[in-house]
């Protein structure tokens, strides 16, 4: 069966660290994988997309790989802040758009 | 633009009331989708449009589910009759493509069926 998962409900790290979130996904073959922000009652917030022909594609202190043949993708925030803290969402484009069920992840100063 | 707007931002109701959601995508944009979220399951894929037109409905999960879009500036998702097992987060996002393109998401409506 087809399955999106994000390597835990929840993470925690202290301030300044980078934050490594995995997001791992069977029998889809994504040309493009997305990840999301989400805060408290608020919709999701696109961050990166990258295509799978790119390994590494990065924005400010984010970074993002694509290992297709490994089917994980990996997400980093570097000089990890308390604003930070949110739930990050990793998004499969196939025919339409599948989500996995997010990371919380919380930034302790 | 002011974004995806959805209305009602919250909504309670009782168990086999009628219930419809609203959602005005952004402008330009010819992809509209549905989604639910809650704990247990996550963000889920209801039904989405291109064009007005509906593409896949295939995640709406009853026939007790309906979305229309008789325009480009407005989608409904109705739920008749409601169960309190409907309670979630629905979000409307809209998109200028498929793949490629970011999903703009509207601030969701909070549905409480008791």
């Amino acid at each position: 069966s087809q399955k999106i998962e994000q390597n835990s409900e929840a993470l925690n790290i202290q301030e300044g660290k980078t934050a490594t979130l995995t997001c791992n996904y069977t029998n889809y073959s994504p040309a493009y994988l997305q990840w999301y922000r989400q805060d408290p009652g608020r919709g999701p917030v696109f961050l990166l997309l990258i295509r799978e022909n790119e390994k590494e594609k990065r924005k400010e202190r984010l970074k993002v790989t694509f290992d297709t043949t490994l089917k994980q993708s990996l997400f980093h925030i570097t000089a990890s802040q308390p604003a930070d803290s949110a739930t990050y969402l990793c998004a499969l484009a196939v025919r339409d758009m599948r989500f996995g069920a997010g990371t919380r992840l919380t930034v302790k100063p | 633009d002011a974004g995806v707007i959805q209305s009602p931002r919250h909504e309670v109701t009782e168990m086999g009331q009628e219930v419809t959601l609203r959602c005005k995508p952004i402008s330009g944009h010819d992809y509209l989708f549905w989604y639910r979220q809650t704990m247990m399951r996550g963000l889920e894929l209801l039904i989405y449009f291109n064009n007005n037109v509906p593409i896949d409905d295939s995640g709406m999960p009853e026939d007790r589910f309906s979305a229309k879009m008789p325009n480009a500036s407005f989608s409904t998702l109705k739920i008749q009759p409601s169960e309190p097992r409907d309670s979630a987060v629905y979000f409307c996002a809209s998109s200028p493509g498929l793949g490629a393109s970011e999903q703009f998401f509207g601030p969701g409506t909070r549905l409480t069926v008791l």
